[in-house]
């Protein structure tokens, strides 16, 4: 079946260090990737996305490239903040009419000042 | 443009009631989708409704359905309540055609 894997967290970092979340994925065709942050107490917000192999999302500082070979769209981003602190999803949408969204089961950060 | 909006953001039930769960798209947004969050399961999808039919449905018993109005605010209603279905209800618009969905702060539903 379609599905997500993220790494487990928490993922605990100081300000300013390297972030790295990795994502695979296992689907048929060619899904569309996200990464979606979500806050406290806050929906999902949509943090980037790529389209088809190779792309490259960016967003805020985030990127995350689109490897269909390693079937991967890990989230990277060079210098955290403490403002960076939430929970990070990645997510797969097939092709097709439909918008469905399969998740992984997310990856908490947190960073410390 | 104002974003998706949820009513109401909190609701305590008892088992056995039922409840209905409102969602306003972001203007011209006709695809709605629905999704429950826990923490054990994670975020799984309900349905998804687009034009006022159902385009796509998780795997949720019948006691979950909704329904999607002409104006595109969708509706969802879980009868029958019971403790497992406390959960975070999350509703999302996409524009048709464009990849992304667009999130509400959704609905902390509590059965006790």
């Amino acid at each position: 079946g379609n599905s997500v894997t993220q790494m487990e967290g928490p993922v605990t970092l100081s300000e300013e260090a390297f972030l790295t979340i990795n994502c695979t994925y296992t689907a048929t065709g060619y899904p569309s990737l996200f990464w979606y942050v979500q806050y406290p107490g806050e929906g999902l917000q949509l943090l980037l996305k790529a389209t088809k192999a190779d792309d490259k999302g960016s967003n805020k500082g985030f990127e995350a490239t689109y490897r269909k070979e390693t079937t991967s769209f890990h989230l990277e981003k060079g210098s955290v903040q403490v403002s960076d602190s939430a929970v990070y999803f990645c997510a797969l949408r097939l092709q097709g009419g439909s918008e469905k969204l399969v998740f992984g089961k997310g990856t908490k950060l947190t960073v410390n000042p | 443009k104002a974003g998706v909006t949820q009513t109401p953001r909190y609701l305590i039930k008892t088992r056995g009631q039922q409840v209905t769960l409102s969602c306003s798209p972001i203007s011209g947004h006709r695809s709605v989708s629905w999704y429950q969050q826990t923490p054990g399961q994670g975020l799984q999808f309900l349905f998804e409704y687009f034009s006022e039919t159902q385009r796509n449905k998780g795997n949720f018993p019948g006691r979950f359905s909704g329904r999607q109005f002409s104006n595109s605010r969708s509706e969802m209603n879980v009868s029958t309540l019971e403790l497992g279905d406390s959960a975070l209800y999350l509703c999302a618009s996409s524009l048709d055609g464009a990849v992304g969905q667009f999130f509400g702060p959704g609905t902390r539903l509590t059965v006790l």
